[in-house]
């Protein structure tokens, strides 16, 4: 079965502080994994993929996150939030066994000065 | 600028009135999906396609209904038999369908 788990509802960080936003997942098979941002009202924009080269996967604007199959997880990090950073984040699988990717339901990420 | 267009922005409906939600992209991308959001409940899948003239229904596709006779254009038309339309829909589009999808601005439709 295809699954995402994000952990998180909600997270809130000071600005300048690291922020870790927990995603695991279950896949039937060797997965593509994906992050994405949404701002308010807005559509959703690719964070980072994962497709099955570097564990470790460096992203746009500072975001990074690190694929560990004994886990099933892929976190993402950043070492220093911002006030931009606020916004929701959806953690996404794909799994060549199933038609269409599999959303996890989100976490929002609040960022306090 | 390649990318996916959705129009309008901001739609009112009122009960009983079926309306239709415009896609279209530009990218050459074979796959197309339209998606619902609610609070809290992430994104729930109603359509997608694979290929011109063919789609499939996906997770909540009662009371809505598509067509797909261009590459370029995915509309979605959401029906009086849809109890609950009010929602924030989005359009995606993908080169494959396990491949990263690129989304539209998204319309909310509300029903007054």
């Amino acid at each position: 079965a295809q699954s995402v788990t994000q952990l998180d509802s909600h997270v809130s960080v000071s600005e300048g502080t690291p922020v870790l936003l927990r995603c695991n997942y279950s896949s039937s098979y060797s997965p593509s994994l994906f992050w994405y941002v949404q701002h308010p009202n807005k559509g959703l924009q690719l964070l980072l993929k994962y497709t099955s080269a570097a564990t470790l996967v460096k992203g746009i604007n500072g975001f990074e996150a690190e694929f560990k199959k004994s886990e099933t997880s892929f976190h993402l990090t950043k070492p220093s939030a911002h006030m931009s950073d606020a916004a929701e984040y959806f953690c996404v699988v794909s799994d060549p066994g199933y038609s269409t990717l599999t959303f996890g339901k989100g976490t929002m990420l609040l960022v306090s000065p | 600028d390649g990318g996916i267009t959705q129009s309008p922005k901001y739609l009112f409906r009122k009960e009983g009135q079926n309306v239709t939600l415009s896609c279209e992209q530009n990218l050459n991308h074979d796959a197309m999906y339209w998606y619902r959001q609610d609070p809290g409940q992430g994104l729930r899948l109603i359509y997608y396609s694979q290929i011109v003239n063919d789609f499939q229904k996906g997770d909540i596709a009662e009371g809505y209904s598509v067509s797909r006779e261009k590459k370029e254009s995915f509309p979605l038309t959401v029906t009086s038999a849809q109890k609950n339309p009010t929602a924030f829909y989005l359009c995606a589009s993908s080169m494959g369908l396990n491949t990263e999808a690129f989304f539209g601005q998204g319309t909310r439709l509300t029903v007054v």
